[in-house]
Parts: structure tokens; sequence; C-alpha cells
């Protein structure tokens, strides 16, 4: 049973393409992230929903949309792919109550652009 | 705002040497501190954690004190192994959000 789910796992594309990743979770938490993950490994926080409410948002360019559909999906969309884009991109979900609660991680999603 | 300050690696050690990561944070409030690891091609995972000052978190023979008084949480472990190979990334959890330090790379070798 995977906890924090992404697709793809890969995804290469052409510039100027438009993209989505998914990410599901199954542990029943209530807030979800989007994570960006340079090829140094630093990592950078994008978004956070909270009960499918937007709470953390970045500095990150407009062409990044999240959408929670629901507490168990966070989707992001990319428009107009830049060749600065490529990272790995991480989901994670935690349950915001209490600060001692630790987050959860997907896999990850290679995102290259060509 | 907050901040974690970790030490650049990357830290190249001998099997069974001892490992010292240094960790120290700012934040307002009463943050918790957490170390997270990362395996090559994977995800972070939790490795281990403590939510008050003087607390020690241990897991896998890693451990981290929460000192108030140093704002710090350096992770140790007395004797590495190759599969302890990995990122290390140190964290602190305020209110809404977590703020990661920028990861230390660790290479074990025979």
């Amino acid at each position: 049973d995977t906890a924090v789910s992404q697709t793809p796992k890969y995804l290469v594309t052409q510039m100027g393409n438009d993209k989505s990743i998914k990410c599901e979770q199954n542990l029943g938490h209530d807030t979800m992230y989007w994570y960006k993950q340079d090829s140094k490994k630093f990592l950078k926080i994008m978004f956070s929903y909270n009960n499918k409410e937007l709470i953390i948002n970045e500095t990150v360019p407009n062409r990044f949309s999240p959408k929670s559909p629901d507490k168990a999906h966070l989707n992001l969309h990319i428009n107009s792919l830049e060749l600065g884009d490529s990272a790995v991109y991480f989901c994670a979900s935690s349950q915001m109550d209490q600060t001692y609660n630790e987050q959860f991680f997907g896999p990850g999603t290679r995102l290259t652009v060509l | 705002g907050d901040s974690v300050t970790q030490m650049e690696g990357p830290v190249t050690l001998s099997e069974e040497a001892f490992l010292t990561i240094n960790c120290t944070y700012t934040a307002t409030g009463y943050p918790s501190l957490f170390w997270y690891v990362q395996y090559p091609g994977e995800g972070l995972q939790l490795l281990l954690k403590a939510t008050k000052a003087d607390d020690k978190g241990s897991n896998k023979g890693f451990e981290a004190t929460y000192r108030k008084e140093t704002t710090s949480f350096h992770l140790e472990k007395g004797s590495v192994q190759v599969s302890d190979s990995a990122v290390y990334f140190c964290a602190l959890r305020g209110y809404q959000k977590v703020t990661f330090g920028i990861g230390t790379k660790l290479q074990v070798i025979p």
C-alpha cells in the first residue's frame, strides 16, 4: 500500500508544452505539498493545500497551477514548459494540527524539458 | 522567518567511522525538529524527530538532541555503513510550514 503516490515517475517533454503531475495520498492527512528539488538536491516548497484550500504559495511562476479536487489529491499543472523547469518534483502530505507531525513524501516525478 | 543551516557536503567516510552532520536553526515559537533521509532515486523519509528541548530522537543507530540553548540538532552515528550513503536533510516545522536545510550528501566507502 503506497502512502503517497505520484504519476508519472518520469516525464520528458519539449519546451513550450503543457504537462500535469498527479499526487494521491491514502493516509487521511489534511495537508498536501509540492516541492521542487534541483540537481544539487536543494528542496524548495512551492505550494501547500490544507483541506483543499491554498495556504502556501511561494514565489513560483504563474505557469505553475496546483489543483486540489479533494483532500486526498493534489495535482500540479505546468504551462509553457521551460528548460529551467527540469527538476524532480515531490508531493508530500502531513496532518496539520500538531507541529510534531512529519511529512510523508512521494517517490518523485523527474521532469526533463528538452 | 524560520531558517535551517546545515553543513554542506559531500561528506566521505570509511565504513565504521563516526558521523556528525551539523544543523542549527532560527525559529519563533517552539518548532519540532526533524532529520529526513533520501536514498538515491527515492523520496525523502523521516529518519528521526524531536518535539521539544532536550528531547533525543533516535532510529537505525542515528541520534540527534534538540538543544534550545545552542539552537542545534546535530545528527550523529557511531559507526556508519555503506548502506547509510544518502542525502540527509535537517528540517524544522513551525505552524504551517516546514523549512528544510540544503541537504548533506554522505558517501560511505568500504
